[in-house]
């Protein structure tokens, strides 16, 4: 079973503020995505990454995919109240016939 | 843009009756996902479709749970009898491949069972 690890748990900053999130595992996957659930709602796609030690910004947003493929980093540079929500990473392999694992998540708060 | 749309958006009944939940992917998406979030929690894969074929139902409780998509296109969801544990977030998710890489995730049904 592929399990992925996302630390913290929860997280609340002022505003401003930078940030870094993190999921890990012990399992090498083949693609890893990103994504960001408001309450009430379905979680919406930030980025997908899918070679070692690949690195893409979004805006503010910056992502890094490990060297081994194993983990990922999430950093939020200026926090706005507005990312605000649970940020879940997701893992899928082919070696798992491409079956998506999801992470616990890590709730973010931005205080303005 | 193109959405995943998920009816109904809440729904509460009381333990033992029967509900269901409708689903209808993004135009073109083969692949259509059926996912449980209990709160606190990411989303647990209950089944997975290719066009009107099961992929994985391995985490799906036959028992009660059932999943179909008769045509290929939208999917519905049923639950009978309820329990008490059945309270979650219900989600669907298409993505265009196979292989669960861009899922794209419609708003969800948030079932309270009591």
């Amino acid at each position: 079973t592929q399990l992925l690890e996302q630390s913290p748990q929860f997280l609340s900053i002022q505003e401003g503020e930078n940030l870094t999130v993190y999921c890990n595992s012990s399992s090498v996957f083949s693609s890893l995505q990103w994504y960001r659930q408001e309450p009430g709602e379905g979680p919406v796609l930030l980025v997908t990454v899918v070679t070692g030690g690949e690195v893409k910004k979004l805006k503010r947003l910056t992502f890094q995919f490990g060297d081994a493929r194993k983990d990922s980093s999430l950093h939020i540079t200026a926090a706005q109240p507005g990312d605000t929500g649970l940020y879940l990473c997701a893992g899928s392999s082919w070696t798992n016939a491409g079956k998506s694992t999801f992470g616990d998540g890590t709730t973010l708060t931005v205080k303005p | 843009e193109a959405e995943v749309a998920q009816s109904p958006r809440y729904k509460i009944t009381e333990k033992s009756q029967a509900v269901a939940f409708w689903c209808d992917p993004i135009s073109g998406h083969a692949t259509l996902y059926w996912y449980r979030q209990i709160l606190g929690q990411g989303p647990e894969l209950l089944v997975q479709f290719q066009d009107e074929s099961v992929v994985d139902d391995s985490q799906l409780p036959k028992d009660r749970f059932s999943a179909e998509r008769l045509k290929g296109v939208d999917s519905t969801l049923k639950i009978q009898p309820a329990e008490l544990g059945d309270s979650a977030m219900y989600l669907c998710a298409s993505s265009q491949t196979p292989g669960g890489y861009e899922q794209y995730f419609g708003p969800g049904t948030r079932l309270t069972v009591t």
